[in-house]
């Protein structure tokens, strides 16, 4: 079975600064990696997606992220955060359990606030 | 842009009261989730729906619980006799197609509340 720690519930950071946000993941097979985002009174929203070939895959909003197959780590940076990525962010990995489910198995989340 | 759409956003009921919360998934898309958060914990799998049946469901996915798709559009999730623990933030997903590249698409969830 797959899991997913997000190390930090909490982090805070400056305008401007970078942001670096953790997630190692447990999978018996190579997995499909994902990051989502949630505003405040939103639903998630994926942010980028890492499934084959390139391992550092960019999203929207600036973020990026890279999978290290041998630390099992998919770890969300952008080099200069801005107060409108104050948000919760989820990591999340997706195994195929049959019949094209792919369902998400999510790690707790961290939330990030931006301080001006 | 189409997205997943889930009414009511905040619903309070009373423990042994049944509920019914809906969603719209996005238009051509054939496979439905439902997802939970109590608060403080992750976001966990309930079930997952396509072809008119359930394809996979969690352990938390017992006889109180079910999933419909009554009429093309519409996909609910009922509890049929709720208890204190099943207060949480419920999600809805659509994804498109088969493949493991699709996108899971997410509402913006129904808060449930048991007294």
């Amino acid at each position: 079975a797959q899991s997913v720690t997000q190390l930090g519930s909490h982090v805070s950071v400056s305008e401007g600064a970078l942001v670096l946000l953790r997630c190692n993941y447990s999978s018996s097979v190579p997995p499909y990696l994902f990051w989502y985002v949630q505003y405040p009174n939103q639903g998630l929203q994926l942010l980028l997606k890492y499934t084959t070939g390139a391992t550092l895959v960019k999203g929207i909003n600036g973020f990026e992220a890279e999978f290290k197959k041998s630390e099992t780590s998919f770890h969300l940076t952008k080099p200069s955060a801005h107060m409108s990525d104050a948000a919760e962010y989820f990591c999340a990995v997706s195994l195929n359990s049959g019949g094209s489910n792919y369902k998400l198995t999510f790690g707790k989340g961290t939330l990030l606030t931006v301080n001006p | 842009e189409p997205e997943v759409t889930q009414t009511p956003s905040h619903q309070v009921t009373q423990m042994g009261q049944e509920v019914i919360l809906r969603c719209v998934p996005i238009s051509n898309h054939l496979y439905f989730y439902w997802y939970r958060q109590i608060l403080g914990q992750k976001v966990e799998f309930l079930v997952s729906f396509y072809n008119n049946e359930i394809s996979e469901k969690s352990e938390i996915f017992d006889d109180q619980f079910s999933v419909e798709r009554p009429d093309g559009s519409n996909f609910t999730l009922k509890i049929r006799s709720t208890k204190l623990e099943d207060s949480a933030m419920y999600f809805c997903a659509s994804r498109s197609r088969g493949f493991p590249t699709d996108t899971q698409y997410f509402g913006p969830g129904t808060r449930l509340t048991v007294l």
